[in-house]
């Protein structure tokens, strides 16, 4: 069974550009969450979709954001990039999202570095 | 607000000898715990979690966790660590308790360093 599937691995962009980071979830997942880790700030909740829906969001600027594909498939977006968005960003699926019990399984997370 | 202290960002150990990570937590609810385990240049692991009935978890590679609702706690402990067991390690509570969300909140980390 496959795991959770992040692509590309490692990017490099310079300032004022922007990006996409893909994720495919475990098969039968619906539900994916995205996080941030630096060494700074830890790690830091973005968003979750489930069945293409935002479900929550995290206390991030307009420049992250995210969706959800019908297959489950994620991607997030960081626009006008900065500095500070150097990261490993890491998703996470899990079968529903109906309750805080649920386990969560990551990836092996893109790091981002920003020139 | 739900949140997350691991007072100990480093903690350097021998091998096959004891060590205790501490995690506390605050919470307004009944709260799920987890910990889970980071390698280098990998995503996290889930190491065990808490969910109800006993307060002693174990993990398949030794670990164990006590949840203490009295002190807020949920410490992990291993009574003999391996050079293999060097990672970086996350205690997690979740803010979906009672709700729809799988929305975690992480501790700073605690890097284990074994050392032979």
């Amino acid at each position: 069974k496959a795991g959770v599937t992040q692509t590309p691995r490692y990017l490099i962009k310079t300032r004022g550009q922007q990006v996409t980071l893909s994720c495919s979830p475990i098969s039968g997942h619906r539900s994916v969450s995205w996080y941030q880790q630096t060494p700074g700030q830890g790690l830091q909740f973005l968003f979750e979709y489930f069945s293409e829906t935002q479900r929550n969001k995290g206390n991030f600027p307009g420049r992250f954001s995210g969706r959800q594909f019908s297959n489950s498939r994620s991607e997030m977006n960081v626009s006008t990039l900065e500095l500070g968005d150097s990261a490993l960003y890491l998703c996470a699926s899990s079968l529903t999202a109906t309750s805080g019990a649920n386990v969560l399984t990551f990836g092996a997370g893109s790091r981002l570095t920003v020139l | 607000a739900q949140s997350v202290t691991q007072l100990d960002s480093q903690v350097p150990v021998f091998e096959e000898a004891p060590v205790e990570l501490r995690c506390n937590y605050s919470s307004s609810v009944s709260v799920y715990l987890f910990w889970y385990v980071q390698y280098p240049n990998q995503g996290l692991q889930l190491l065990l979690k808490y969910l109800s009935g006993s307060t002693l978890v174990e993990s398949i590679n030794g670990f164990e966790a006590e949840f203490n609702k009295s002190q807020t706690s949920f410490h992990l402990r291993k009574p003999s660590v391996h050079i293999s067991d060097t990672a970086e390690y996350f205690c997690a509570v979740s803010a979906g308790y009672g709700g729809a969300t799988n929305k975690l909140i992480f501790g700073t980390g605690t890097l284990l360093a074994v050392q032979p």
